[in-house]
């Protein structure tokens, strides 16, 4: 069955630190989503694109993180500088279609712990 | 904006009982509303969808749910708990109001634990 691969599986960092989230979604999907889930909580979509364009990220915090998905394929998650608040596991996601009835393929997540 | 509201943060059930778990959104229009099931340090896995076809939806691992326009709910259930049903479960609700972004929106989620 086909995955969504996401790496690292876990990632702890120093506060003020660079780090980065690698996505490589299903075949095929053209959509991708980046949602963060912080402990307890559900996940909170971060940002999402279509191919390789942004059509969501207003909820991305656009002055430590950038995202990027420079081929429509694979994708990049980055944060700089790192805060403690931005411990929490980092969800990539794709979909087939934009179809609203399509569900989403999530992948395993990296679990980020900011110290 | 949708939203979706989930009641009870942790349902506790012994193996062999009905599972319950209960889930109510907020939306001007008919909702598509999802399940989805996240074990520990996993991703989310989708377990059944409401997508304005029937009103009862099954879905994978014996669970079902059922749409209540009048009650605007989605109570997700299964008749007989397994050990296996432990984990986390979100409920979910795509704004159909987005254009073509169509956005899916979680709860915070209800932790299942299943008693011997």
């Amino acid at each position: 069955e086909a995955e969504v691969a996401q790496s690292p599986r876990y990632k702890i960092t120093e506060k003020s630190q660079a780090v980065a989230f690698w996505c490589d979604p299903i075949s095929g999907h053209a959509t991708l989503y980046w949602y963060r889930q912080i402990l307890g909580q559900g996940p909170e979509l971060l940002v999402q694109f279509q191919d390789e364009s942004v059509v969501d990220d207003s909820q991305l915090p656009k002055d430590r993180f950038s995202a990027e998905r420079l081929k429509g394929v694979d994708s990049t998650l980055k944060i700089q500088p790192a805060e403690l608040g931005d411990s929490a596991m980092y969800l990539c996601a794709s979909t087939l279609s934009r179809d609203p009835g399509y569900g989403y393929t999530f992948g395993s997540g990296t679990r980020l712990t900011v110290v | 904006a949708q939203s979706v509201t989930q009641l009870g943060s942790h349902v506790s059930v012994s193996e062999g009982a009905l599972v319950l778990l209960r889930c109510n959104y907020s939306s001007s229009v008919p909702p598509y509303l999802f399940w989805y099931v996240q074990y520990p340090n996993q991703g989310l896995q989708l377990l059944l969808k409401y997508t304005s076809a029937a009103t009862l939806v099954k879905g994978i691992n014996g669970f079902e749910a059922e749409f209540k326009k009048s009650e605007t709910s989605f109570h997700l259930t299964k008749p007989s708990a397994h050990m296996s049903d432990a984990a986390e479960y979100f409920c979910a609700v795509k704004n159909l109001r987005g254009g073509s972004n169509y956005k899916l929106t979680f709860g915070k989620g209800t932790l299942l634990t299943v008693n011997p």
